[in-house]
């Protein structure tokens, strides 16, 4: 099936820095990509949509200049936490979306990366 | 919010099959009903997708009701492995500014045991 690769896996930064996360479609081109964010026992929450090469789309309550979105290719979005604080600790989750409808006309998702701001 | 109703856990013994309910009454026609898992720590993983007909596949079988109200997924012989939260999604298939925005529910906590 379509792999979707995140990077870093985990990832362990001081108060008020910033931190990149990678989400990378390996197989396919995706020309939308998806950020989510699940807190410890809790489900997934859908932070924004990537689009290639226009303004990602936000939703309501997610702050868009403290999660920066670029996804300049059809292969790679990054997500950039900015001036991160520990309540920002979490499990951050991509999912891309194939050019063509997907593999089987599916959303695969990457492996998931875990943020830790002390 | 999300659109489906799932019971929060089921148990299932190892090598019996699991069957995982999914009530999704106000499902619209263009819809589809989908199912990833999640293992802890781990990113979702799709099992399968389904409109109307039933659908199988290597991992599982995915039993739609004719009326599309509600659904269920069976895992034929459960491992251990198979201990995971089970999310049943309904997103339209294609098209539309919704596609591939997945609203995610609390999910089915499955824990099969020996």
């Amino acid at each position: 099936g379509a792999v979707v690769s995140q990077h870093p896996s985990r990832v362990i930064c001081k108060s008020g820095t910033s931190v990149k996360i990678e989400c990378r479609s390996l197989d396919f081109q995706a020309t939308t990509m998806f950020w989510y964010r699940q807190f410890p026992k809790q489900s997934l929450m859908l932070m924004a949509t990537s689009n290639e090469g226009s303004k990602a789309t936000y939703e309501q309550g997610v702050e868009k200049d403290k999660f920066l979105i670029n996804h300049a290719s059809l292969t790679l979005s990054t997500l950039t936490v900015t001036s991160a604080h520990p309540e920002d600790s979490s499990f951050y989750i991509c999912s891309a979306l194939s050019r063509t409808g997907g593999f089987g006309n599916t959303i695969y998702f990457g492996e998931g990366s875990w943020l830790t701001v002390v | 919010d999300a659109k489906t109703t799932q019971p929060p856990s089921m148990d299932c013994a190892e090598g019996r099959a699991a069957n995982l309910p999914c009530n999704h009454s106000t499902i619209s026609g263009n819809e589809y009903v989908y199912w990833y898992r999640q293992i802890h720590s781990q990113g979702p993983q799709y099992i399968i997708h389904g409109l109307k007909n039933n659908e199988t596949n290597e991992m599982a079988s995915l039993i739609i009701t004719e009326d599309r109200k509600s659904s269920t997924l069976i895992l034929p012989h459960a491992t251990l492995r198979d201990t995971a939260v089970y999310y049943c999604i309904v997103s339209p298939h294609r098209g539309g500014t919704s596609y591939g925005k997945l609203t995610f529910g609390q999910g089915t906590i499955l824990t099969v045991h020996p």
